[in-house]
């Protein structure tokens, strides 16, 4: 049974740069959410996508966005990158109708120079 | 409202000695509890979850956590940590819903275990 899987590793921008980010979630899960990780930082969330659509969103600017494909895989997409955005990207997913235990990949190192 | 506070951002054990990593919650509503594990430039991995079962949870590699409702803990705890325990840890939180319907997960800000040979 595969688990939650992320692409790429590791991905180095420029400031102002737009980027993606792919997961996906392990299998029999419909729920996948997105955290940023900053160096010594706990996870910070940025949203939550079901059915395609994102249902919560945590503080992050509209520089942030995702999409969810029928398959429930989905996508991070950060525009117009700045320095503070260089971080560890979390996917982890769920099943919505379950009691919020999240699996998560193994995360997408970005660096903004 | 729901949030979890982790008391001690750094601990330090011996290898063979007791971990003890602390975790107190707040939610309106009966909760759902998880400890994961974090190893350097890894995602989380979870390690226990309490689910409203049994209160004394048990998980991987020898880790444990007990449930006290009056106390509103989750603390984790191994009886004789390895060297391989030194980690960072997170204590999370959940069982609140939005207005939509779909649960919120509250994470702590972690402790960085440091285990001393």
């Amino acid at each position: 049974d595969a688990g939650v899987t992320q692409s790429p590793t590791h991905l180095i921008k420029t400031r102002g740069q737009q980027v993606t980010l792919r997961c996906s979630p392990k299998s029999g899960h419909d729920t996948v959410s997105w955290y940023q990780q900053a160096l010594g930082q706990g996870p910070q969330f940025i949203f939550q996508y079901y059915e395609e659509e994102e249902r919560q969103r945590g503080n992050f600017p509209d520089r942030f966005s995702g999409h969810q494909f029928p398959n429930y895989s989905s996508e991070l997409n950060v525009n117009a990158l700045l320095l503070g955005d260089s971080a560890l990207y979390l996917c982890a997913s769920t099943k919505t109708s379950g009691r919020g235990e999240q699996y998560f990949g193994p995360g997408t190192r970005l660096t903004v120079t | 409202a729901q949030s979890v506070t982790q008391l001690g951002s750094h601990v330090s054990v011996s290898e063979g000695a007791l971990v003890l990593l602390r975790c107190n919650y707040s939610s309106s509503v009966p909760p759902y509890l998880f400890w994961y594990v974090q190893y350097p430039n890894q995602g989380l991995q979870l390690l226990l979850k309490y689910t409203s079962a049994a209160t004394l949870v048990k998980g991987i590699n020898g880790f444990e956590a007990e449930f006290k409702k009056s106390e509103t803990s989750f603390h984790l705890t191994k009886p004789s940590a390895h060297m391989s325990d030194a980690a960072e840890y997170f204590c999370a939180v959940s069982g609140l819903r939005n207005s939509g319907g779909y649960q919120k997960v509250t994470f702590g800000i972690g402790t960085k275990l440091q285990v001393i040979p």
